[in-house]
């Protein structure tokens, strides 16, 4: 079955370390996305990637980076820099145009200590 | 900066009652817009979509929402909500001229057998 998946499921670090969460989509999207999800906050955009080897930053990006190596691949780095790391955080993918709707992974929780 | 509010941050109801969910947009522009719906315990999914056409549109599950342009407003609605509705709602905007969608805070529906 085509989809996005994220991996771990739940992820626990120590304060002051980077972590790399994983996002592999087999859709043959050219977009993929980062959100972080906050109660009552809703989604935010963290990073989006339209072409391999490209990226843009979205509302959020600082203490985050991104590569977009392989068009299957999008993994999110939340480094050290990170103010508020701790967070739920969701990969998704398009086909490129405003038409296009967003795939959503399962996510990822980040627990930072 | 486009922003999109969703009035309802916790909705309760019964089963078989009618739902509304507001979502209202700021943008002057032509937009698409989105509903999505998060299960307990899984990924994002697409309920509807509008991109032109007849503003009301008809998603999965017996759910519906009316775009109307005047009052850049895209409301979800139910006539009888079921308890497997449960779940949390989010509206969201993508411009035609842009790349990037704008999620409102979420809505949670609780519905009670």
């Amino acid at each position: 079955d085509g989809g996005i998946t994220q991996s771990p499921k739940y992820l626990f670090r120590k304060e002051g370390q980077n972590v790399t969460l994983s996002c592999e989509q087999n859709l043959n999207h050219d977009a993929m996305y980062w959100y972080r999800q906050d109660p009552g906050q809703g989604l935010r955009l963290i990073y989006y990637s339209q072409i391999v080897n490209d990226f843009q930053k979205g509302d959020i990006a600082e203490g985050y980076s991104v590569s977009r190596e392989k068009k299957e691949s999008f993994p999110l780095t939340v480094t050290s820099a990170q103010k508020n790391p701790t967070a739920f955080y969701l990969c998704a993918s398009s086909i490129l145009g405003q038409n296009s709707p967003l795939h959503f992974g399962n996510g990822t929780r980040l627990t930072v200590t | 900066a486009q922003s999109v509010s969703q009035h309802n941050h916790h909705v309760i109801l019964s089963e078989a009652a009618s739902l509304e969910l507001g979502c209202n947009y700021s943008y002057g522009g032509t937009v698409n817009l989105f509903w999505y719906v998060q299960y307990p315990g899984q990924h994002l999914q697409l309920l509807l979509k509008y991109f032109s056409g007849d503003p009301l549109v008809k998603g999965i599950k017996g759910f519906e929402a009316e775009f109307i342009k005047s009052k850049f407003s895209f409301n979800l609605r139910k006539p009888s909500v079921q308890w497997s509705d449960t779940a949390e709602y989010f509206c969201a905007v993508i411009p035609r001229t842009g790349n990037q969608f704008y999620f409102g805070t979420g809505t949670s529906l609780t519905v009670i057998p």
